[in-house]
């Protein structure tokens, strides 16, 4: 199977705008979840959706949120960009069915906001 | 609120033995996952503790610990390429994960 998959690598973008990043989850998948990855802060949960519907929500200011589609691919977007925006974003996907819930992570969007 | 404290560095020598702990507090607690990520790379799945004891996985063992809500990570026979930072993570009964802080591997040859 292939692994998940996320668009774009990397970005750029100034203080105020705004961003799209797309993740594909592996085959099967209906749970993508989606992380912001900073130095010593570890990976802090953002939200996951599972079946078109958001499930579980961490606790980011309201410029963060995200969406499902019926194939399972999820966005996530970025309002009003922040200095502290700055991340890299790594979404996972995962079957929920099984024990562990184990999570498929894919390479991550590099974002820098200038 | 729900946390995972782990040790930010350890440091080990190749051919040793090294173990990280993890304790949590999270609301309805259901088990501890462990996660290897490589400079650069994405996390990836090493274990899974649903209950109390030792699981084994090849050079890599992980134990839990309800009743003191801990739980570690043992890597035996270190290799250079274990030289990562690893996540304990926390599943809650919504499905829900929180992941530590992390915990940087210097393996010292």
């Amino acid at each position: 199977k292939a692994g998940v998959t996320q668009t774009p690598r990397y970005l750029i973008k100034t203080r105020g705008q705004q961003v799209t990043l797309s993740c594909s989850p592996i085959s099967g998948h209906r749970s993508v979840s989606w992380y912001q990855q900073t130095p010593g802060q570890g990976l802090q949960f953002l939200f996951e959706y599972f079946s078109e519907t958001q499930r579980n929500k961490g606790n980011f200011p309201g410029r963060f949120s995200g969406r499902q589609f019926s194939n399972s691919r999820s966005e996530m977007n970025v309002s009003t960009l922040e200095l502290g925006d700055s991340a890299l974003y790594l979404c996972a996907s995962s079957d929920p069915g099984t024990v562990r819930n184990e999570q498929f992570f894919g390479p991550g969007t590099r974002l820098t906001v200038l | 609120g729900q946390s995972l404290e782990q040790p930010s560095e350890v440091t080990a020598v190749e051919g040793a033995i090294v173990q990280i702990n993890c304790t949590y507090q999270t609301s309805g607690f259901y088990g501890l996952s462990w996660y290897q990520q490589h400079d650069g790379g994405a996390p990836t799945f090493l274990s899974y503790n649903g209950l109390d004891g030792l699981e084994e996985t090849g050079r890599f063992s992980s134990f839990l610990s309800r009743s003191d809500s801990y739980g570690y990570l043992l890597l035996q026979e270190l290799q250079m390429k274990d030289s990562a930072s690893y996540f304990c993570a926390a599943l809650n009964r919504d499905d829900k994960i929180i992941f530590g802080k992390g915990t940087r591997l210097h393996i010292l040859p």
